[in-house]
């Protein structure tokens, strides 16, 4: 069983530039995570998707950032435009569907964004 | 305030020396989950343990062991006889049943073993 791919691995890209990330989840799972650490410091959430629907977007810093998941299949979060702080590594997040109780999330590799 | 504590950054050890990481964590709730996610420097975070609050028994798997303990709301790590292959960074974190299951992390340990 495939696990969790993100792509790219890595992008550069200047300030003021539009970047796309993707994230393609374990098959069959319902929940979808997007999650970021900036260097040095925790990995921290930014959104939950439950199938197409966003089931919480908390963690979302600004409205420069935004995440789709078409189908309830794969999902992008974009960042128009960037800026140095969003530097970080993004990482996605699959689960399978349980009532409200905290399955295992398996993560994907990870996008390591630097914005120069 | 939900919170995960990994006070330590980084540690140190020379192969087949047994070695604890600490987790420390705050929550108001009754029922949470608790995990150990490890991240070689591959980059990617790999699954090791899952732990629900009403479950305190002690897990081995192999040379990893895990100390939940709900009466200090910690939740250690111990790899015994490490390895090279151990080296990487190992990160503790906290989830709820309900509205939204979001992991809480904390700020991960750099463990390096050395040959």
């Amino acid at each position: 069983e495939a696990g969790v791919t993100q792509f790219p691995s890595h992008s550069v890209i200047e300030k003021g530039q539009t970047v796309t990330l993707r994230c393609d989840p374990i098959s069959g799972h319902d929940n979808l995570y997007w999650y970021r650490r900036v260097m040095g410091k925790e990995i921290k959430f930014l959104l939950h998707f439950v199938k197409e629907s966003k089931q919480d977007e908390s963690g979302m810093p600004n409205n420069r950032f935004l995440a789709e998941r078409t189908g309830g299949t794969y999902s992008t979060l974009k960042v128009q435009p960037a800026e140095l702080e969003d530097s970080g590594v993004y990482f996605c997040a699959s689960s399978s569907s349980r009532d409200r109780v905290a399955d295992t999330q398996y993560f994907g590799p990870g996008t390591r964004l630097t914005v120069l | 305030a939900q919170k995960v504590t990994q006070a330590q950054t980084e540690i140190s050890v020379v192969e087949k020396e047994d070695v604890t990481l600490d987790c420390v964590y705050e929550t108001r709730d009754t029922t949470y989950y608790l995990f150990w996610y490890k991240q070689p420097p591959s980059g990617e975070l790999v699954f090791l343990i899952r732990r629900n609050s009403f479950d305190e028994q002690n897990e081995i798997s192999g040379r990893y062991s895990w100390n939940f303990q709900k009466s200090t709301s910690s939740f250690n790590f111990t790899i015994t006889a490490s390895q090279v292959v151990d080296s990487a960074v190992y990160f503790c974190a906290l989830s709820h049943e309900g509205y939204t299951d979001k992991l809480i992390f904390g700020t991960g340990t750099r463990l390096q073993v050395f040959p």
